[in-house]
């Protein structure tokens, strides 16, 4: 079964603090594998998208990384803000169109 | 417009009623996709459109869910007959980038 599973499931973190989100794929050969912003009561909003020859991406205080042998993906996030407070969302695009997988997300509180 | 706009933003509705949810892409884009989120989990894939044709609706999970498209703009997706496992949050994205509106929480009372 394809499935993308994120860790932790949760996280608190103090203002200024770096942290690390976890993401592991099934789906391979895939088109693409993203990470998404989620904010309580909005819809999710790209933050990094990965082709399958791409190691890192970055994108402002977001870096994300992919490791293709062990379909591993991380999100670091640098010098949290408390605007970083949200669900990150794995998602394995596996290459049809309509065919994202997403994970359940981790919920990040970036605390002052 | 400028981004994916879904309405309402919260829909309350008693079991057995049937709802209907909008959305409206970004102008332009062909692709559109309908996800529902219930608490909790992940996204779930329900249908996809290309212009005003969906070929794939496999997410669909029964008969009583259905979706529209009209113009290659405009979407709706309608619930039938709606049941308490159908409350969660329905999603609309477009183009393919998957640029996603903020939602529609429904919740069956």
């Amino acid at each position: 079964k394809n499935q993308v599973e994120q860790s932790p499931q949760s996280l608190i973190i103090l203002e200024g603090k770096n942290c690390t989100l976890q993401c592991n794929y099934t789906v391979s050969p895939f088109s693409n594998l993203r990470w998404y912003k989620q904010d309580t009561g909005r819809g999710p909003v790209s933050l990094t998208i990965m082709t399958f020859s791409e190691n890192t991406k970055s994108n402002g205080r977001y870096t994300a990384t992919l490791d293709a042998d062990t379909k591993q993906s991380s999100l670091h996030i640098t010098a949290s803000q408390l605007s970083d407070s949200a669900s990150y969302i794995c998602v394995d695009h596996g290459g049809s169109q309509g065919n994202l997988i997403f994970g359940k997300g981790t919920k990040l509180s970036v605390k002052p | 417009g400028a981004g994916v706009s879904q309405s309402p933003s919260n829909k309350v509705t008693e079991k057995g009623k049937d709802v209907e949810l909008r959305c409206d892409p970004i102008s332009g884009h062909t692709a559109l996709y309908w996800y529902r989120q219930r608490l909790g989990q992940g996204l779930e894939f329900l249908i996809y459109f290309q212009g005003n044709s969906a070929p794939d609706k496999s997410g669909l999970p029964s008969d009583r869910f259905s979706a529209e498209r009209t113009g290659e703009s405009v979407s709706t997706l309608t619930i039938q007959r709606t049941q308490q496992e159908d409350s969660a949050v329905y999603l609309c994205a477009s183009g393919s980038y998957y640029t996603f509106g903020s939602g529609t929480r429904l919740t069956v009372v």
